[in-house]
């Protein structure tokens, strides 16, 4: 069946601007987590949705990054006022229950100018 | 301290060798734990779970040891496709349901 898909692969944005990255987790997972990833070095986990529980948002770095998840599906993590610091690649991932092993998507390739 | 802790490596290794790789967790009511493999400019992916009684899948083998809080994966007769970061997982556990991934740990094998 299909997997966790992300769009897009790749995004380069200039300094300042606000990105969206999409994620598409596996269908009936209710689980679903983001994760950065910089170069040569290990995940970093920003947030996890469980069903209509509110939102883990332990692990994003300022107010400058959100989530959203709509209808327990599709979630979109939006970075405002992008900083070069933001480059990295970040990947989604989903499970059927949080305990349960994860899913991850390709994950998005974020460069910012 | 770190909650789930790797030798960063690299290991090198030649082909056919074994080699293994411990990952230590600080949270002593850790209830699951994982082993997956990143290969390079690619997402992780689940390689295989390690149940307590230790679990062996093809030439891999994982266990667990409770009691010194570690876990190790073992790999026999090394293929130049074993190549990747490995990941130590875990599950906290304790209402924590988030899985903890360790840095990784990269193993190189050459012919």
């Amino acid at each position: 069946g299909a997997g966790v898909s992300q769009s897009p692969s790749n995004k380069v944005t200039e300094k300042g601007k606000d990105v969206e990255l999409r994620c598409d987790p596996i269908s009936g997972h209710t689980a679903l987590y983001w994760y950065r990833q910089s170069l040569g070095q290990g995940l970093e986990f920003l947030i996890y949705f469980q069903g209509n529980s509110a939102p883990d948002k332990s692990g994003l770095p300022s107010d400058r990054f959100s989530a959203e998840r709509t209808g327990g599906s599709v979630s979109t993590l939006t970075i405002q006022r992008t900083q070069q610091e933001d480059s990295a690649v970040y990947l989604c991932a989903s499970s059927p229950i949080p305990t349960d092993t994860q899913y991850f998507g390709p994950g998005t390739r974020l460069t910012v100018l | 301290r770190k909650e789930v802790e790797q030798d960063p490596g690299p290991f090198n290794v030649p082909e056919g060798a074994t080699v293994a790789f411990n990952c230590t967790y600080s949270n002593s009511a850790s209830q699951s734990f994982f082993w997956y493999r990143q290969d390079c400019r690619k997402e992780p992916k689940l390689l295989m779970s390690v149940y307590s009684s230790g679990n062996e899948d093809g030439r891999f083998t994982a266990q667990l040891n409770r009691a010194s809080q570690y876990i190790s994966l073992l790999i026999r007769d090394s293929k130049l496709s074993d190549s990747a970061t490995y990941l130590c997982v875990v599950l906290p556990g304790g209402g924590y349901n988030k899985l903890i991934f360790g840095a990784g740990t990269r193993l190189a094998v050459h012919p």
